[in-house]
């Protein structure tokens, strides 16, 4: 089954605020990354944080991380137009076996 | 961009009949992978591979086959296409445990 589960499913909000998106994951990690994908292209990488880190920024990005929870969150702050897009979490898992696997992702709209 | 192509982007095809889809990188990655994506279900695992003729099933391996007979290239095969495979079919490429790279889909009709 996939490993991460994203929330909200979808999001509206205006341009210049921030957005926030959940993502829920199964077994034990060693990393958590974030991903997003315009309409129709390929995913592109955002953001790795490791089991061992708590948060980490990246620009307008903000990722934290709980891993007593299984949890991690994604925020975007001063969205833009630009930022309309679905957003995914993806871990490895299974030990030594790499494979990578996604949630369901979350569909991020902003208006401007 | 990371060198990743699919080919081929569009494809239609009929109930019954072989489909293989193409994954070539040009990076020298150990693991490749192949996704498909439908609406409501994200991004699906369907097999990977971790090295040149090692593979493994992922979520959604049943009724897709795989090989890589070289570091550069994953093949997906159809053996029978059904019309539950109509899909956008994502391959992706990093080196384990890091970022991984996405070539840009390939959108298959079975009809």
């Amino acid at each position: 089954s996939q490993q991460g589960e994203e929330d909200p499913q979808a999001l509206s909000i205006q341009e210049g605020e921030n957005a926030t998106m959940n993502c829920s994951y199964k077994t034990s990690i060693n990393n958590l990354q974030w991903y997003r994908q315009n309409s129709g292209r390929g995913l592109v990488h955002l953001i790795l944080i490791r089991s061992n880190e708590r948060e980490k920024h990246s620009g307008r990005l903000r990722v934290t991380l709980d891993t007593s929870k299984k949890s991690s969150s994604l925020l975007i702050t001063a969205s833009r137009a630009a930022d309309t897009a679905s957003y995914f979490c993806a871990s490895y898992s299974g030990a030594g076996s790499y494979q990578l696997t996604f949630g369901k992702g979350t569909k991020l709209s902003v208006i401007p | 961009d990371a060198g990743i192509t699919q080919s081929p982007r569009h494809k239609v095809t009929e109930t019954g009949t072989p489909v293989t889809l193409r994954c070539h990188q040009t990076e020298n990655h150990r693991y490749m992978y192949w996704y498909r994506q439908d609406p409501g279900h994200g991004l699906r695992l369907i097999h990977y591979s971790y090295g040149v003729k090692d593979t493994d099933k992922g979520e959604v391996s049943d009724g897709y086959s795989v090989s890589r007979s070289k570091t550069e290239d994953f093949l997906l095969t159809l053996e029978s296409a059904t019309s539950s495979q109509t899909s956008v079919y994502f391959c992706a490429i990093s080196t384990g445990d890091t970022e991984a790279f996405f070539g840009q889909g390939t959108r298959l009709t079975v009809v």
